[in-house]
């Protein structure tokens, strides 16, 4: 089993649908929470950054992790066609390493 | 791409033959990293540098070699190029001051290797 499980997709919504993307995770010690975002091609761009449990709100973006459950979300509102990427969550703890998610591909059609 | 680049973009090499791709950084950052990404396993890291000279092996190490001779610059060097080395190879980098280590990363090298 995997630290990280992601759903790979891929996840295809109409514009201006609220989009959930989602990462379980095993090991209770990560604390830091980051999603990225990548364009095909392209290298992955950070997208949110969180410390422990609780929401992060940016824009049209919501950042949350369940610390309880082991269950992080991004939630997009809005979506947009440049929303369409795909998207890797990543934790760590302490000064260790970042595990990945293997990401999840997300299109908006328009 | 937060002042990061890599080189070559792209490179087409035979089984057997040497490789190297170079990461170069103009943040001034200390921390450097070297991942591959395939479909199926997302990003793995092959090996970083906390500084001038200083390295260590992340997950998927074996075959691959590093140098940090200068702080801008972090070369991967395959010694003996194999297939399953064919992958997009992604250059990262972080500076843990400031209370949080976060990863910013280069456009990526997509290697061939026949």
């Amino acid at each position: 089993q995997k630290e990280v499980e992601q759903d790979p997709g891929p996840l295809s919504v109409p514009e201006g649908a609220i989009v959930s993307l989602n990462c379980t995770y095993s090991n209770s010690a990560f604390q830091y929470f980051m999603w990225y975002r990548q364009y095909s091609r392209k290298g992955p761009e950070l997208l949110m950054y969180t410390y422990s449990s609780g929401n992060k709100e940016d824009g049209r973006f919501t950042a949350q992790v369940d610390k309880s459950s082991k269950y992080i979300s991004l939630f997009i509102r809005d979506s947009q066609p440049s929303d369409s990427a795909t998207y890797l969550c990543a934790m760590r703890f302490g000064n260790e390493k970042l595990t990945f998610g293997t990401g999840t591909r997300l299109t908006i059609i328009p | 791409d937060a002042g990061i680049t890599q080189s070559p973009r792209h490179k087409v090499t035979e089984t057997g033959t040497p490789v190297t791709l170079r990461c170069h950084q103009t943040e001034n950052h200390r921390y450097m990293y070297w991942y591959r990404q395939d479909p199926g396993h997302g990003l793995r890291l092959i090996h970083y540098s906390y500084g001038v000279k200083d390295t260590d092996k992340g997950e998927v190490s074996d075959g691959y070699s590093v140098s940090r001779s200068k702080t801008e610059d972090f070369l991967l060097t395959l010694e003996s190029a194999t297939s399953s080395q064919t992958s997009v190879y992604f250059c990262a980098i972080s500076d843990p001051a400031g209370g949080g280590e976060t990863q910013y990363f280069g456009p990526g090298t997509r290697l061939l290797v026949l």
